[in-house]
């Protein structure tokens, strides 16, 4: 149990362009989702925390309007990156997270920006 | 603030030898950390939590409050052992539930 998925695994877009990435918990509901960013052979960077149904918390020195985040179920949370530039380009991943336990990730999402 | 540090990025030693991968955590309040595990071309996995006081793989780590360390050790590495190692500290209040990781420790278990 505790599965978590991401769609798409991977994306290339074009300079200026939007993409949207979909993290979805299969087997529960999550009452919090983490949006995180993972430079090679880096760390996690937290992006942001989302609860089901309210705004997310976005961690210092991200954009909030750039890295667009919405949690509309206790299954769903996705992340927008809007107008995407090169710099955009990472590895990027989600968990999910009941309440009282741990979080469980996705299996991230490989976004390229030409 | 917290933080969490792991001190070596690299790591290798050879099959059947002891392994021991350090973490030292800063922060005021009652911590509670954690083990995760990257391997290749996989996702992050829960490699055990210091609650549970629990043994996974042959891993075990004890939660050393005086030194503020969890250090993750194993008496005999396997070549499977191989992969990135963080260590993850939770924090509580408003942030319940947001992790804070090191660096990460890349593992390498030579034949």
């Amino acid at each position: 149990g505790a599965v978590v998925s991401q769609h798409p695994s991977r994306v290339i877009c074009k300079s200026g362009t939007s993409v949207k990435i979909e993290c979805r918990s299969l087997d529960f509901q999550a009452t919090t989702m983490f949006w995180y960013r993972q430079f090679p052979k880096k760390s996690l960077m937290l992006m942001a925390t989302s609860n089901e149904g309210s705004k997310a918390t976005y961690e210092q020195g991200v954009e909030k309007d750039k890295f667009l985040i919405n949690h509309a179920s206790l299954t769903l949370s996705t992340l927008t990156v809007t107008s995407a530039h090169p710099e955009d380009s990472s590895f990027y991943i989600c968990s999910a997270m009941r309440v009282a336990d741990t979080q469980y990730f996705g299996p991230g999402t490989r976004l390229t920006v030409l | 603030a917290q933080r969490v540090t792991q001190p070596e990025k690299l790591l290798s030693v050879f099959k059947g030898a002891p392994v021991e991968l350090k973490c030292n955590y800063s922060y005021s309040g009652s911590p509670e950390l954690f083990w995760y595990v990257q391997y290749s071309r996989q996702r992050l996995q829960l490699l055990l939590r210091h609650i549970s006081r629990e043994s996974i793989k042959g891993f075990t780590a004890d939660l050393n409050k005086g030194e503020t360390s969890f250090h993750l050790k194993k008496p005999f590495a396997q070549e499977e052992d191989s992969a990135m190692y963080y260590c993850a500290l939770r924090t509580g209040g408003t942030s319940y539930g947001k992790l804070t990781f090191g660096q990460g420790t890349i593992l390498t278990v030579h034949p």
